[in-house]
C-alpha cells in the first residue's frame, strides 16, 4: 500500500488567485493522477501526472489552468489557475504501484473560491 | 473507452448480503475491473480487483461472467458502516491507463 499527504487540506481562496496543492507519497510509485470531485458527484479526472515531462491531460482541462509537476516519483503539484468560484471542489491525488493499477488515493484538499 | 453504468442507489439492511451490478458493454481485452469505496470526506478505498470469473477477499467478492460485459460487487452482511458510495472502474484502453470513475452507486445500510 501507498501513503498519500496533501497539502494544504483545504483553503479559501479570492477569485483570480492561484493554489498549488503539494502530493507525497511515502514510496516510489508508477502512475499519478489528479482528480477534482464536486460535493455529491462522482470524481473527474484532470490529468495524469508524468515523471519528468509534461501532463496528460483530459477533455475539458487545460495545462494553462491546472499546471502540473512532477519532479520525482513520490511527489506532484497541481496548481489552479486564475481561480474562480466554479473551482471549488475537493481536489485528490491518486497513485498505482508497480504493475498493479490499483490505486490509492490522499484525503483531498478541499478549496473554496469566494 | 469502456463506459460504466450502475444504479444510482441502494438499499439494504444490516446482516444481508448486498450484490451491485455495474454494465461495461465496451469493455476491451487488456480491461481489469476495480471496484472502490468511498465514504464522505474521504478519498476512495481500493476493494477488489478482477478481469474474469471470481474473485474473492476478506470483505467483497467479484463476479465476473465469460463476457465480461458486466460484473457484480457483492459484499456478505452488510453492516452500518458499509454505508457509502461504491464506484466500478474499467481501466486500460489502448495500451494506456485512463482511470475513468463513472457516477457511483450510493448504498444506505438500514438498521
Amino acid at each position: 500500500s501507498a501513503v498519500i499527504s496533501q497539502k494544504p487540506s483545504r483553503d479559501i481562496c479570492q477569485r483570480g488567485t492561484s493554489l498549488t496543492i503539494q502530493c507525497q507519497v511515502d514510496s516510489q510509485v508508477t502512475m499519478m493522477f489528479w482528480y477534482r470531485q464536486q460535493p455529491g458527484q462522482s470524481l473527474t479526472l484532470i490529468a495524469t501526472a508524468n515523471q519528468g515531462s509534461e501532463a496528460t491531460y483530459e477533455s475539458g482541462f487545460v495545462i494553462d489552468k491546472f499546471p502540473i509537476s512532477r519532479p520525482n516519483l513520490t511527489f506532484s503539484t497541481l496548481t489552479v489557475s486564475n481561480m474562480s468560484p466554479e473551482d471549488s471542489s475537493i481536489y485528490l491525488c491518486s497513485v498505482t504501484l508497480g504493475v498493479s493499477y490499483e490505486q490509492y488515493f490522499g484525503p483531498g484538499t478541499r478549496l473554496t473560491v469566494t | 473507452l469502456a463506459k460504466t453504468t450502475q444504479p444510482i442507489s441502494m438499499d439494504s439492511y444490516e446482516g444481508q448480503e448486498v450484490n451491485i451490478t455495474c454494465s461495461h458493454n465496451n469493455i476491451a481485452t487488456n480491461d481489469y475491473i476495480t471496484w472502490y469505496q468511498q465514504f464522505p470526506s474521504q478519498g476512495p478505498r481500493f476493494i477488489i480487483q478482477g478481469y474474469k470469473t471470481k474473485v474473492t477477499n476478506e470483505v467483497a467478492s467479484l463476479f465476473i461472467p465469460a463476457d465480461r460485459k458486466s460484473s457484480t460487487l457483492s459484499l456478505p452482511r452488510v453492516s452500518l458502516s458499509d454505508t457509502a458510495v461504491y464506484y466500478c472502474l474499467v481501466g486500460v484502453s489502448g495500451g494506456s491507463y485512463i482511470p475513468t470513475f463513472g457516477r457511483g452507486t450510493s448504498l444506505i445500510v438500514h438498521p
